[in-house]
């Protein structure tokens, strides 16, 4: 297992499109998190997974944001109506209960 | 919320000195401290942690310590090498309520040759 793994790593899209990332975690993890970062700052939480079960989340997250865990393996997140404020790092981690998160190696979203 | 503050913001130092980075928080539940070392580009990678239940933890040339009394925790970065270089960030959180990072915002660190 090569660990945390997200697709596409970039992603350039017009302001008002749809856009889907997608997180594999490292496959005997039960949870799953996401993570917006922009440049200079921390990773943001913005959601997590129990399994299939999303737990929390974020005020960041508004109703453009949704996010989705279907089988409790890999995880979707889709921001419906980008804005250039969308503009980030979208980083993807997962842990085996309350263990260490490990991260992947994000996607960078740009907004023309 | 948690809120994390992390200091300095940006650190040089020359090789083979050491480098301290100062985390404080805010919440006194939180009781899970990671650090996180994040190179240009790249994936942000866990180098130590440590729980409430200690006050210090060291691993080769990295060490955290930690002050529940005061909410501080520090990394210290010992004989430091060019390939330290890099952002690091500490984050905090509270296990097994809530597992979500708080971080901080991070400490570019940059080791002269």
């Amino acid at each position: 297992d090569t660990g945390v793994s997200q697709d596409p790593r970039h992603k350039i899209t017009k302001r008002g499109q749809n856009v889907t990332f997608r997180c594999d975690p490292i496959s005997e993890h039960n949870r799953l998190y996401w993570y917006r970062q922009t440049l200079g700052q921390g990773p943001e939480f913005l959601t997590y997974f129990q399994n299939e079960a999303q737990l929390e989340k974020s005020r960041l997250l508004s109703d453009r944001f949704s996010a989705e865990r279907p089988k409790g393996s890999f995880s979707t997140l889709e921001i419906q109506r980008t804005e250039q404020g969308d503009s980030a790092m979208y980083l993807c981690a997962s842990s085996l209960g309350g263990g260490p998160q490990h991260f992947g190696d994000g996607t960078r979203l740009s907004i023309l | 919320g948690e809120n994390v503050e992390q200091h300095p913001s940006t650190l040089s130092v020359q090789e083979g000195d050491s480098a301290v980075i100062k985390c404080t928080y805010s919440d006194s539940a939180s009781n899970y401290f990671p650090w996180y070392k994040q190179e240009l580009g790249k994936r942000p990678q866990l180098i130590i942690d440590i729980r409430s239940n200690v006050g210090e933890k060291k691993d080769q040339r990295i060490a955290v310590t930690l002050n529940k009394t005061a909410k501080h925790f520090s990394l210290h970065i010992t004989e430091t090498q060019p390939e330290d270089s890099a952002v690091y960030f500490c984050a905090a959180s509270v296990v097994p309520n809530d597992y979500k990072l708080s971080f901080g915002a991070g400490t570019t660190v940059t080791v002269r040759a």
